[in-house]
Formats: structure tokens, sequence, C-alpha cells
């Protein structure tokens, strides 16, 4: 069956960085167009980036655009979100998760998280 | 962006209730509307994609509907484990948004 299991979260500083990854099992990963999505404490859900099967296209929400950077090794079924200048607001557990059939940019599935604190 | 607006924020219903959440959006999105439902410290559940398809393994009673700009989500003959928070999200353009969501709890 589908699993994405994400890893990397922890603490980290103001204009600190990490680097979360996605290790993807249940399907062929290279076929699927990929996405994070974050959840900050008690809040609603954020699209953050998404990314095309073959890493041509990739796309941000405003609000990372610039500080965070998601990419993919098809060979090594990995996605991964590079997080860079870190701000408090980025406080979230993060969420990987597979784009639909055909691109349809809905989630059909999602791993458990991994929990993202920003603090001093 | 495209804002997407649910009501109400919370509900409260009894086990085999007829629940409707309504989900509207700032502009025209078609029918690339999709339903997710989540339970406390877990991930968020595919439930409805394309405004009306019921994505696999999700019971019938769950039901999506509408275009444009408004949609519904109804549970109908809600079970003891449908109390969770839903949350619409369109997939119409980027940045791809979400609902606020709807808290539904036992009355």
């Amino acid at each position: 069956q589908v699993q994405l299991v994400e890893s990397g979260g922890g603490l980290v500083k103001p204009g600190g960085s990490l680097r979360l990854s996605c290790e993807p099992s249940g399907f062929i990963f290279s076929d699927y167009y990929m996405s994070w999505i974050r959840q900050a404490p008690g809040k609603g859900l954020e699209w953050v980036s998404y990314i095309s099967d073959s890493s041509t296209y990739t796309n941000y929400a405003d609000f990372v655009k610039g500080r965070f950077t998601i990419s993919r090794d098809n060979a090594r079924n990995s996605l991964y979100l590079q997080m860079n200048s870190l701000r408090a607001e980025d406080t979230a557990v993060y969420y990987c998760a597979r784009i639909g059939p055909n691109n349809a940019y809905y989630f059909d599935y999602w791993g458990q998280g991994t929990l993202v604190t920003v603090s001093s | 962006d495209i804002q997407m607006t649910q009501s109400p924020s919370s509900l409260s219903a009894s086990e085999g209730d007829r629940v409707t959440i309504t989900c509207r959006a700032s502009q025209s999105i078609s029918d690339y509307l999709n339903w997710y439902q989540q339970k406390p410290g877990k991930a968020p559940n595919l439930l409805i994609y394309a405004a009306s398809r019921l994505q696999s393994g999700v019971p019938s009673r769950f039901s999506g509907s509408g275009s444009a700009t408004d949609f519904t989500l109804t549970i109908t003959g809600l079970q003891p484990e449908d109390f969770a928070t839903y949350y619409c999200q369109q997939s119409y353009s980027t940045p791809l948004t979400f609902g606020g969501g709807t808290k539904v709890e036992i009355k």
C-alpha cells in the first residue's frame, strides 16, 4: 500500500536551516507529482510547494518563495524540502503528500508529518 | 489568490444525523474542489475530489456537490468515527488553497 514517511524535523533557531525528507513506497514515485503542505499548531492547512514527476516544474507559496527549495531524487525514491532563513511563523507540522493521478492537484496520500519548531 | 470560505466553522451533531458543510470560492473554480477529513494528531485523508467523486475506500455516506463557487459536503448518517475536522481545497490554480476547516463535534 502507499506510504509516505517524513523525517528531518526538529528545533531550529530563527534564521537557521533544515532539510526535510520524504520516503515513498507502494507506488511508482517517478510517475507522480509531489507536494509539501504544512499545518501550524492548532491551525488549518497551508500548501507550501509542489514538484513535477521529472522535476521540470516547481511551484511555491509566496510565503516561502526564495527561502524554501523542493527537490526530488527519483533514483533514490526521495522527496526533499530545503528550508532556509527560517522564521517563527514557519513552525508547523510539515506533510509530504502525493498529488493525484493526471496531476489533478488534489492530495490523495499523505505522510504522518514531521514537526518543525523555529524558536530561540 | 483564490480564497476558500467554509461554514460553519464548527457544528454539533448526533450519531445518525445528516450533516452539511459548505465551501465557497472567491471566484469560479469549475469543479476543482476537494474535501479532506482530519482527526486529531493525524494526517488529512482525501474524501472527495473533483467536487463529487468519492475517493476509493471512502464510505458512501460521504457525498459532494456543487460547481463554480458553491460546494457542499454531506454526511448522511453520521457515524462515531466521523467526528473530525473537514477541509475543502481548490485545485483550480496556484497557490493551492484550503478552507479554514469545519469541526464536527458530538452533541
